[in-house]
């Protein structure tokens, strides 16, 4: 089946420590999302990705860092400068941007935790 | 600029009543509208959109939504609310010439279903 694969499913980062997370997709999407999701904020854009080798910043893009080396892969690290990186992480694709009528997929999230 | 305002935290109702999920939104031109639905600690599940067309939009798990362009809103509805449908709501908008930017989410609203 076609889908989204994030991992960790749960990461605990301590203070000072870059963490890189996993997003995989198989649906041959050519548009890649991350978005931070905190209690009562909604979904927040980190970064995103219309084709490989290129991205551009979200709302909240400071103290993260994102490569798209390949069409499947999207990663995201949160480096040390994330000074609360404690969220759920959701990765999203989408058939190609622009007009058109694509809603996203997403993956089923990675937890960071500071301990 | 796009935005998207869910005026309920949280929505309470008892099984078996209808059920509204309320959305309002601002885009420049033409809207794109979508509904997702999140379940604990996992990724957002498409529920239904808007491109084009009829108002009323038929969604899975026997949602609807109404759009109304003159009061820029986007109101989940359900005839008869089950305990399973106890969830995170998001309701997400992008314009439709907006070119590549992506979409934008509420902050959602819990839904809570009452046996």
């Amino acid at each position: 089946d076609g889908g989204i694969t994030q991992s960790p499913k749960y990461l605990f980062r301590k203070e000072g420590q870059n963490v890189t997370l996993s997003c995989e997709q198989n649906l041959n999407h050519d548009a890649m999302y991350w978005y931070r999701q905190d209690p009562g904020q909604g979904l927040r854009l980190i970064y995103y990705s219309q084709i490989v080798n290129d991205f551009q910043k979200g709302d909240i893009a400071e103290g993260y860092s994102v490569s798209r080396e390949k069409k499947e892969s999207f990663p995201l690290t949160v480096t040390s400068a994330q000074k609360n990186p404690t969220a759920f992480y959701l990765c999203a694709s989408t058939p190609r941007t622009g007009p058109g009528d694509y809603g996203y997929t997403f993956g089923p999230g990675t937890r960071v935790t500071v301990v | 600029a796009q935005s998207v305002a869910q005026p309920e935290d949280q929505v309470n109702v008892a099984e078996g009543n209808p059920l509204t999920v309320k959305c309002t939104y601002s885009v420049s031109g033409n809207p794109y509208l979508f509904w997702y639905v999140q379940y604990p600690n996992r990724g957002l599940q498409f529920l239904l959109k808007y491109i084009t067309g009829d108002n009323l939009v038929k969604g899975s798990y026997g949602f609807e939504a109404e759009f109304n362009k003159s009061q820029t809103s986007f109101h989940l509805k359900k005839p008869s609310a089950l305990v399973s449908d106890s969830a995170l709501y998001f309701c997400a908008v992008r314009a439709l010439n907006s070119g590549n930017t992506p979409l934008v989410f509420g902050k959602g609203t819990r839904l809570s279903v009452i046996a």
